[in-house]
C-alpha cells in the first residue's frame, strides 16, 4: 500500500496547456515536498509545503498543500517541452521521520 | 551539480556476482539515502545512515548491505546479483537526519545484471 498515491500515472499534453497533477494520502503529513525528475537523472526538489491551505508559486507552477496536510497539488501553466519529466511528491509526517516518496507522475509535454 | 557524488555512472555484470555503489555526500551533509528506481517499482528507499550509523530501512533486501565511513561517504553492496537487481541506484544526501529538509540526489548508478 502507497501511503502517498499520485495521479495521473501519466499525462501527455500540447505545449501551451495547463495541467494539475495530485498527490494524495490517508495520513497527515508534516510538511510534503515536490520534486522533478528528468530520465536518467537524480530528482530534483521544487518546493516544500509545511502549512495547511500553504500556496506557493514558482515561475509557471503553483503548489498548493491541503487544509488536513493529507494532499497537494501541482498545477503547470502553459506547459513547455522543458517541463517534461516525472513529478515525484514526498512527505515526512514528523519532522523525525525520513521522507516517504509517491510513486510519481510522468509528465510528456508535445512541441 | 547537486555535490552528491556517485561512481560508477553504469555497470554491467553477471548474474551470482557482487558488486559495490559508492556515494559521496554533499559537502556538510551528515545524512545518506540510497533508493532503487526500476520502471515498474518507482524511487523505492532501500536505507539511510546518519553521521556513520544506521538511520532507517526500508525494503533493502538481505542480499544488500550498506555502511557510511567516517569521511562520511556510502558504499552500497549488492552480492548474489539476480536480474531483477537490474535498475538505477541513487544515493541523496541530506543536513539532517530527519523531516523534510531537501535530498541532494547524485547522477545514480545504472547497473545491469545480465
Amino acid at each position: 500500500t502507497q501511503l502517498l498515491e499520485q495521479s495521473p500515472q501519466f499525462l501527455s499534453i500540447q505545449e501551451g496547456e495547463n495541467l494539475t497533477v495530485y498527490c494524495n494520502s490517508s495520513s497527515v503529513f508534516s510538511s510534503l515536498q515536490w520534486y522533478r525528475q528528468e530520465p536518467g537523472e537524480g530528482p530534483v526538489l521544487l518546493v516544500t509545503v509545511v502549512t495547511g491551505g500553504e500556496v506557493k508559486k514558482l515561475k509557471r507552477l503553483t503548489f498548493q498543500f491541503g487544509d488536513a496536510r493529507k494532499d497537494s497539488s501541482l498545477h503547470i501553466t502553459a506547459a513547455q517541452p522543458g517541463d517534461t519529466g516525472l513529478y515525484l511528491c514526498a512527505g515526512a509526517k514528523t519532522s523525525y521521520d525520513k521522507v516517504i516518496f509517491g510513486p510519481g507522475t510522468s509528465l510528456s509535454v508535445i512541441p | 551539480d547537486s555535490g552528491v557524488t556517485q561512481t560508477p555512472k553504469h555497470l554491467i555484470t553477471a548474474t551470482g556476482q557482487r558488486v559495490t555503489l559508492r556515494c559521496s555526500p554533499r559537502s556538510g551533509d551528515l545524512s545518506v539515502y540510497w533508493y532503487q528506481q526500476s520502471l515498474d517499482q518507482g524511487l523505492q528507499f532501500l536505507i539511510q545512515y546518519y553521521n556513520g550509523e544506521e538511520r532507517a530501512k526500508g525494503n533493502i533486501l538481505e542480499r544488500f548491505s550498506a555502511q557510511q565511513f567516517p569521511d562520511l561517504h556510502s558504499e552500497l553492496n549488492l552480492s548474489s546479483l539476480e536480474l531483477g537487481d537490474s535498475a538505477l541506484y541513487f544515493c541523496a544526501s541530506s543536513v539532517a537526519p530527519a523531516g523534510a529538509y531537501e535530498q541532494y540526489f547524485g547522477p545514480g548508478t545504472r547497473l545491469t545484471v545480465t
